[in-house]
């Protein structure tokens, strides 16, 4: 079955620098990945996809990479902020077009 | 505003008790999804839905049923609570079509069976 790993279940990193989350998957070559921000106690708010023909896409801050060589996506925050403080999720489509899984999720802290 | 309505944000049930989860959302969605959360384990599919009447099992159907009666609506079935479902419980809808579009999700709702 398919399988997300997202790299790690916590990250602390200091504010300005740069956050990289990393997100694997197995026996499966999505046409697309996704990648959702989640705060406490709330749903998930989309955030970014990108589809298997590109390498890399960017939007404010944020920048993904997708390597479907690797089975591997990236996910950076430049010049962070504490309120990038979340999870993040890596999702994408299993099976059927309509079936979407998700990675447990990275938390990610930006300390002062 | 796009918007996905989860019938209630806690619920406490007992072990035994039937529950239904409601979730209504206003964009026309054609599919609609219902995933569980808990910690270490991320959002765990347990059903979907991708036109009215129908229906397909996620990873985690076992012990639960759903509800599609109108296009709106997908309603999260617990025919006999157990304290393993004790979790969050959120719903999020999609257009149709191949899916590339992102997932609008409800703000969840948090039951816990005693």
């Amino acid at each position: 079955s398919q399988k997300i790993e997202q790299n790690s279940e916590a990250l602390n990193i200091q504010e300005g620098k740069t956050a990289t989350l990393t997100c694997n998957y197995t026996n499966y070559s999505p046409a697309y990945l996704q990648w959702y921000r989640q705060d406490p106690g709330r749903g998930p708010v989309f955030l970014l996809l990108i589809r298997e023909n590109e390498k890399e896409k960017r939007k404010e801050r944020l920048k993904v990479t997708f390597d479907t060589t690797l089975k591997q996506s990236l996910f950076h925050i430049t010049a962070s902020q504490p309120a990038d403080s979340a999870t993040y999720l890596c999702a994408l489509p299993y099976s059927s077009a309509s079936k979407i899984i998700f990675g447990s999720g990275t938390r990610l802290s930006i300390r002062p | 505003d796009v918007k996905v309505t989860q019938s209630s944000r806690y619920l406490v049930k007992r072990t035994g008790e039937k529950v239904f989860l409601e979730c209504v959302q206003d964009m026309d969605h054609e599919n609609m999804f219902w995933y569980r959360q808990d910690p270490g384990l991320g959002l765990r599919l347990i059903y979907f839905s991708y036109d009215v009447k129908m229906k397909e099992k996620g990873d985690i159907p076992e012990g639960y049923s759903v509800s599609r009666e109108k296009k709106e609506r997908f309603s999260l079935i617990l025919e006999s609570a157990s304290t393993n479902q004790t979790s969050m419980y959120l719903c999020a809808s999609t257009l149709g079509g191949y899916v590339t579009g992102e997932l609008f999700f409800g703000e969840g709702s948090r039951l816990t069976v005693l």
